[in-house]
């Protein structure tokens, strides 16, 4: 079973206007840490924003803000106000709690979103 | 100061050949993970190091082995290679290896051509 499901391939928006990119995750570990990294045509992974489970209100890292519905199992990326150099890949990832013997290095990602912002 | 810097940047070997990948992690950061991203798709978890000691270890084959330095870099060695082991190899480094809200830093990654 996929533990991180990212359902859009692809998204386009408007330079300025926001965008919601979507992830479901799943897990049975009560203690799991979401991540959303951006990767450029270059390659690097660059790190946006996290979310603990146990954390009551939802992350925000300046125009980037995860959407955590808990119950829903979903860790949406919101960008607002988007950027020319917003267009990149994005991936949702995953890390769960030691107490499932995996180690903290592991995160597990889903397959991507590409979004492209038109100016 | 520098991020995670990997080499080479880009190579080309042919099935059944050795490589070896490097990475240097961020300074202070004493845990290093690898992970393969074949093109379309998102990176999987190869190993992790901290101390030296390996952490642990996705579902690679035995031809896929890692050692950490005294000095926290890395090395990553795939022994007889195969066309499906082309992709992108991603190396992350962080602090430590045993918090959950723990940041990978990833570098940019050393794109293997397997022909």
């Amino acid at each position: 079973a996929q533990k991180i499901t990212q359902t859009q391939p692809g998204m386009f928006v408007q330079e300025k206007e926001a965008v919601t990119l979507d992830c479901t995750y799943d897990t049975s570990d009560p203690s799991y840490g979401l991540f959303w990294y951006k990767q450029p045509s270059s390659g690097e992974m660059i790190f946006l924003i996290y979310q603990g489970s146990y954390d009551q209100q939802n992350a925000t890292e300046g125009r980037y803000s995860l959407n955590f519905q808990k119950a829903r199992k979903s860790a949406n990326l919101v960008i607002s106000a988007s950027q020319l150099g917003d267009s990149a890949m994005y991936f949702c990832a995953m890390r769960e709690g030691y107490a499932g013997g995996t180690s903290y290095g592991k995160l597990t990602f889903g397959q991507g979103t590409i979004l492209t912002v038109h100016p | 100061d520098a991020g995670v810097t990997q080499s080479p940047t880009h190579l080309i070997k042919t099935r059944g050949q050795q490589v070896t990948l490097r990475c240097s992690p961020i300074s202070g950061h004493k845990s290093v993970s690898w992970y393969q991203q074949v093109l379309g798709q998102g990176p999987q978890f190869i190993f992790q190091y901290y101390e030296k000691e390996e952490r642990g270890r996705g579902n690679f084959p035995d031809r896929f082995s890692a050692r950490q330095f005294p000095n926290y870099s890395s090395e990553l060695n795939v022994n007889a290679l195969l066309l499906g082991d082309s992709a992108l190899y991603l190396c992350a480094s962080s602090l430590v290896w045993d918090s959950g809200a723990n940041v990978l830093t990833f570098g940019a990654g050393s794109r293997l051509t397997v022909l």
